[in-house]
């Protein structure tokens, strides 16, 4: 089984719809972290929490929120989607390397979000 | 701020041909750098990853050296195989984040024909 699963991997919705994006992880890390892939422009952070009650914007925050409802679960919303949210959507988590030389992020197979 | 240049794709190669992926960093201090690779489909994977001046990471025949007078991290191969088609990522991490995030470029396509 995946370490990080997303849910769902793909979603068509209109403007204006609330959409709620989740990921859940086993790898029992306290460091989860929501990206979005667009093409050209590489991967952006929304939002990244470093524990449940630590919740952080990240460069590309408008527009979006998120929800940790465990250590395990932690969930992007779009309140009002629009098509210029149309992006591949990814989740990761953080903990340190088996060698413990550095923190190793751990991805997510992604949600292609179309708003149409 | 933090940023990392990648060169644009695709880089179409022919199966067994010499791979460069050039990858260039601004950063304060001394960064950790890292190359991720991303499979059709799927999410991004850790290739290979440096966290000092001079060190070599190395996975799967891909390597890449952390330069620090040149502040760059190319990403070279060989002798590439069709299976390494994906996009690549150069990133790095900080200490004035604590090495928690990650800043990534903009990816390179890699095409390889048999």
């Amino acid at each position: 089984d995946a370490d990080v699963t997303q849910t769902p991997r793909n979603r068509i919705t209109k403007t204006g719809k609330r959409i709620m994006l989740e990921c859940s992880q086993t790898k029992g890390h306290d460091r989860m972290y929501w990206y979005r892939q667009d093409p050209g422009l590489g991967l952006r952070l929304i939002y990244y929490s470093f524990d449940v009650k630590d919740i952080n914007k990240g460069e590309i925050s408008d527009g979006y929120s998120v929800s940790r409802q465990a250590q395990a679960k932690f969930s992007l919303s779009l309140e009002s989607a629009i098509p210029n949210q149309t992006a591949l959507y990814f989740c990761a988590t953080s903990g340190i390397s088996p060698s413990g030389a550095f923190y190793e992020q751990y991805f997510g197979p992604g949600t292609r979000l179309t708003v149409t | 701020g933090n940023s990392v240049t990648q060169m644009e794709g695709p880089v179409t190669l022919s199966e067994e041909a010499f791979l460069t992926i050039n990858c260039t960093y601004t950063a304060t201090g001394y960064p950790s750098l890292f190359w991720y690779v991303q499979y059709p489909g799927e999410g991004l994977q850790l290739l290979l990853k440096a966290t000092k001046a001079d060190d070599k990471g190395s996975n799967k025949g891909f390597e890449a050296t952390y330069r620090k007078e040149t502040t760059s991290f190319h990403l070279e191969k060989g002798s590439v195989q069709v299976s390494d088609s994906a996009v690549y990522f150069c990133a790095l991490s900080d200490r004035g984040t604590g090495f928690q995030k990650l800043v990534f470029g903009t990816g390179t396509r890699l095409l390889v024909s048999p």
